[in-house]
């Protein structure tokens, strides 16, 4: 099947630094990636939706300027995190769509200290 | 608005033990009907859909019917293995849009 995947796996950085998540569609082209966020014990929250060459869709409530999102290929979106807080903390998971499935990363933990 | 309800876990079973996670749906239109199943540490992996009602996904002995008249898409396997742990969601997609709804998620265990 198809392969998705993050990185890194794990970040810890410190309070008011940035983080750069990196997802790859390895073995295909994907015209839109999704990333999500996940709490513990919950479920999976969209929080935008990036198209290639084009600017993300954010979702309701996910502040645009603090999770930067770029879809520069179809190989690739990055998630950066700016200004990082503890509340950021979280398993931070994309998705890419391959034809009519949405196949996931691995995720990435990210820690904020 | 569209979404999804799911039992509430953990559920806990022995192994060779009877699976059932109940879910069920809110949705205009016809909606495509996921489950997706997520192991310790690892992204979602996609276990079984369906796409049109009375539609049986299936795959590694699980089995989930789309029952439209009650809207509900509830996932079962005859005999769990202590390797099924995990945490399983459900989720629907509508029309052609790619976006996914999730429900909250049900941690199985199983003990052996």
């Amino acid at each position: 099947g198809a392969v998705v995947s993050q990185h890194p796996s794990r970040v810890i950085c410190k309070s008011g630094t940035s983080v750069k998540i990196e997802c790859r569609s390895l073995d295909f082209q994907a015209t839109t990636m999704f990333w999500y966020r996940q709490f513990p014990k919950k479920s999976l929250m969209l929080m935008a939706t990036s198209n290639e060459g084009s600017k993300a869709t954010y979702e309701q409530g996910v502040e645009k300027d603090k999770f930067l999102i770029n879809h520069a290929s179809l190989t690739l979106s990055t998630l950066t995190v700016t200004s990082a807080h503890p509340e950021d903390s979280s398993f931070y998971i994309c998705s890419a769509t391959g034809g009519d499935e949405q196949y996931f990363g691995p995720g990435t933990r990210l820690t904020v200290t | 608005g569209n979404s999804v309800t799911q039992m509430e876990g953990p559920v806990t079973l022995s192994e060779e033990a009877f699976l059932t996670i109940n879910c069920t749906y809110t949705a205009t239109g016809y909606p495509s009907l996921f489950w997706y199943v997520q192991y310790p540490g690892e992204g979602l992996q996609l276990l079984l859909k369906a796409t049109k009602a009375d539609d049986k996904g299936s795959n590694k002995g699980f089995e989930a019917t789309y029952r439209k008249e009650t809207t509900s898409f509830h996932l079962e396997k005859g005999s769990v293995q202590v390797s099924d742990s995990a945490v399983y969601f459900c989720a629907l997609r509508t029309g052609g849009y790619n976006k996914l709804i999730f429900g909250a998620g049900t941690r199985l265990a199983v003990h052996p």
